[in-house]
């Protein structure tokens, strides 16, 4: 159980296009879902908290208008970056927690590697 | 200082061995701790969730907290190749907000 899938796995792109990411959770309702970023030989960096039927909660120094975030359903949330540019080369991983009850922890998507050229 | 302490390695042991992962945190407040185990190139996956002081077991993973030190372990025995990742500690306070913080990760090779 507590399956999240995450597509695409990796993406190649010229800079200055959009690329959408999407997370879903398989078999459980997510109400919330967290999109991270993991550059190489480092820890998981928490870039927003996305919450189903409202707007995502950005971490400092995360840009709302280049990072879109959309959670639309229980079982999906997407991450579109806008405007790609090389420095935004990096791992992307979503995560979502199960809702029964509280304290449920986080299970992890496999990850996108964005590359833009 | 950072939250969440944790030794990077790379941690080295042959086959079999009793592998002994750790993570210090400054936090009292962490109630509720996590060993993920992430693959390279792969999202990470989790191995143990426990919220009280002592130990749980699961095969043949251990996890031990002992709030009292803020101190946390994961123990491998009979380690496997297979076992060769990164493994990163996580906590965080509980509650309706759930943000979690991570160690940096220990990468592991277990030399067949």
């Amino acid at each position: 159980g507590a399956v999240v899938s995450q597509h695409p796995s990796w993406v190649i792109c010229k800079s200055g296009t959009s690329v959408k990411i999407e997370c879903r959770s398989l078999d459980f309702q997510a109400t919330t879902m967290f999109w991270y970023r993991q550059f190489p030989k480092q820890s998981l960096m928490l870039m927003a908290t996305s919450n189903e039927g409202s707007k995502a909660t950005y971490e400092q120094g995360v840009e709302k208008d280049k990072f879109l975030i959309n959670h639309a359903s229980l079982t999906l949330s997407t991450l579109t970056v806008t405007s790609a540019h090389p420095e935004d080369s990096s791992f992307y991983i979503c995560s979502a927690r199960e809702e029964k009850g509280n304290n449920q922890p986080q299970h992890f998507g496999d990850g996108t590697r964005l590359s833009i050229l | 200082q950072k939250e969440v302490e944790q030794d990077p390695g790379p941690l080295s042991v042959p086959e079999g061995a009793i592998v002994s992962l750790n993570c210090t945190y400054s936090n009292s407040a962490f109630q509720y701790f996590m060993w993920y185990r992430q693959y390279s190139r792969k999202g990470p996956e989790l191995l143990m969730y426990t919220y009280s002081s002592g130990n749980k077991e699961d095969g043949r993973f251990t996890a031990q907290v002992d709030k009292s030190s803020k101190y946390i372990s994961l123990f491998i025995r009979d380690s496997q190749p297979s076992d060769s990742a990164t493994y990163l500690c996580a906590m965080n306070t509980g509650g309706g907000y759930q943000k979690v913080t991570f160690g940096t990760g220990t990468k592991l090779q277990v030399i067949p």
